[in-house]
């Protein structure tokens, strides 16, 4: 049981243009979605996080908009650039306080060409 | 380097043997987890502790895979008996558990190849 989907399973983007990944969670208990990159032969590092509370975050040229009706959380990358090609997971846990395990989704390969 | 450290790096070994890896977290982490990444797919969750208690194991771990933390600090995760379907990357990360967020900072991986 995939509990979290993510798409696309890759993407190019020309240098300058938008980055859009989504992902879909079923588990309403889920409290916090994280992004991590991870570039190959590397542990995943971490983007940028929403909790359900809020719609959008920002950060610098990446931003989290999350729909809690829809069970839907997206990722945009702004400007993308050659150095942002890399993997892109999106993940949800159940309870921000809690810190309990991280689902993944199966990941998204970004390639930004010039 | 004040991140999460994991040896070794690289592991080679042929079916049928024991293996061995070492995760070392952020100072003062209470969470500590393990997870597994094969090509072309996201981390899956394996186990984690906290502190030195081992709170809670996926069943993915089957037998053969054990883990410790000891004193609360490093982690081991031995793998028994191996075979050609462990061959994958395992995944340390840590987190602060009285932290505001669920944040877990990964090690760079130890990738496993079963001959």
């Amino acid at each position: 049981q995939q509990q979290v989907k993510q798409s696309p399973q890759s993407l190019i983007v020309q240098k300058g243009g938008i980055s859009i990944i989504n992902c879909a969670y079923e588990n309403t208990a889920f409290d916090y979605f994280p992004w991590y990159q991870q570039f190959p032969g590397k542990g995943p590092a971490l983007l940028i996080a929403i909790r359900p509370d809020v719609s959008e975050k920002k950060e610098g040229r990446f931003t989290i908009s999350f729909n809690k009706s829809a069970k839907q959380f997206s990722l945009h990358i702004m400007d993308s650039q050659p150095g942002d090609s890399a993997t892109y997971f999106c993940a949800a846990s159940g309870s921000f306080s809690g810190n309990t395990p991280l689902v993944f989704g199966k990941g998204t390969r970004l390639s930004v060409i010039a | 380097d004040t991140g999460v450290s994991q040896d070794p790096r690289h592991k080679i070994t042929k079916r049928g043997q024991n293996v061995t890896f070492r995760c070392d977290p952020i100072s003062e982490h209470n969470r500590l987890y393990w997870y597994r990444q094969t090509l072309g797919q996201g981390p899956e969750f394996l186990t984690y502790f906290q502190n030195e208690a081992q709170l809670e194991k996926s069943r993915l771990l089957s037998d053969r895979f054990s883990a410790e933390r000891p004193k609360g600090s490093f982690s081991t995760l031995e793998i028994q008996h191996t075979e050609q379907g462990d061959s994958a990357m395992y995944l340390c990360a840590s987190s602060r558990l009285a932290q505001a967020y669920n944040e877990q900072f990964f090690g760079p991986g130890t990738r496993l190849t079963v001959l």
